[in-house]
């Protein structure tokens, strides 16, 4: 099954763009993920799908800050004009026919 | 406007067995292509899935939780159940029940905090 790798951390200025990264293992490169931010104390939010062409589809609701794009087996998330309500948690998702897997997780700090 | 939203005990003792149930509303679980899962989420940790059950009945879980999950659905009432058996403190989470149609999980519910505890 797929495994995601995510950096722990990244913290940004407010007002400037940052780019999170989460790598596909080994042999799924091609693979589509999710994003999802999750709030101090909320739950998970969708924030788009993402393909292995830099195709996305955002969630309903997501701002226009909010992008993705393709790198190999890189799927990056790029927020950009930062806003402090964007300090969360930031995970990647895949899945085959069955499985899902999330990433450990970006903690990302607007300073 | 679609919503789910589990419900179940808060506090369980070791060895016991954690049955939550996920009640959702503003789709079908008789629709094709469409599943709902679990997902769970340790104190500080990162989320892990557990289950997912399909509209055809079809059903998947983690494999290194596989031999103590159940998931069943109950499409009448809009209700998915998840029993979780043989609980361990490692087990505290917040559970939450969320709603696919193939490409991430698009709508969570609130999730609700297990403690496993004696």
């Amino acid at each position: 099954q797929p495994v995601l790798t995510q950096s722990s951390s990244a913290s940004a200025s407010l007002g400037s763009s940052v780019k999170l990264t989460c790598t596909l293992s080994s042999g799924h490169s091609r693979y589509s993920i999710a994003w999802h931010q999750q709030q101090p104390g909320k739950a998970p939010r969708y924030l788009m799908k993402l393909e292995g062409s830099g195709r996305y589809n955002k969630g309903s609701g997501v701002p226009d800050r909010f992008s993705g794009s393709s790198s190999g087996a890189d799927r990056f998330l790029t927020i950009s004009n930062l806003q402090s309500e964007d300090e969360a948690d930031y995970y990647c998702e895949t899945w085959d026919s069955n499985t899902w897997v999330f990433g450990g997780g970006t903690k990302l700090t607007v300073l | 406007q679609i919503t789910l939203k589990e419900s179940g005990p808060t506090l369980v003792k070791p060895t016991q067995t954690l049955t939550l149930t996920c009640t959702f509303s503003g789709f079908s679980l008789s629709n094709s292509g469409v599943g709902v899962g679990w997902i769970r989420q340790p104190p500080g940790k990162a989320l892990e899935w557990l289950a997912l059950i399909y509209w055809d009945d079809e059903k998947r879980y983690s494999p290194s939780l596989k031999s103590r999950l159940i998931i069943t659905k109950d499409t009448s009432k809009n209700q998915v159940v998840l029993t979780l058996t043989n609980m361990d403190p490692v087990d505290t989470a917040t559970y939450y029940c969320a709603h696919t149609v193939g490409s991430g999980w698009y709508y969570w519910g609130q999730g609700t905090l297990v403690t496993v505890s004696s």
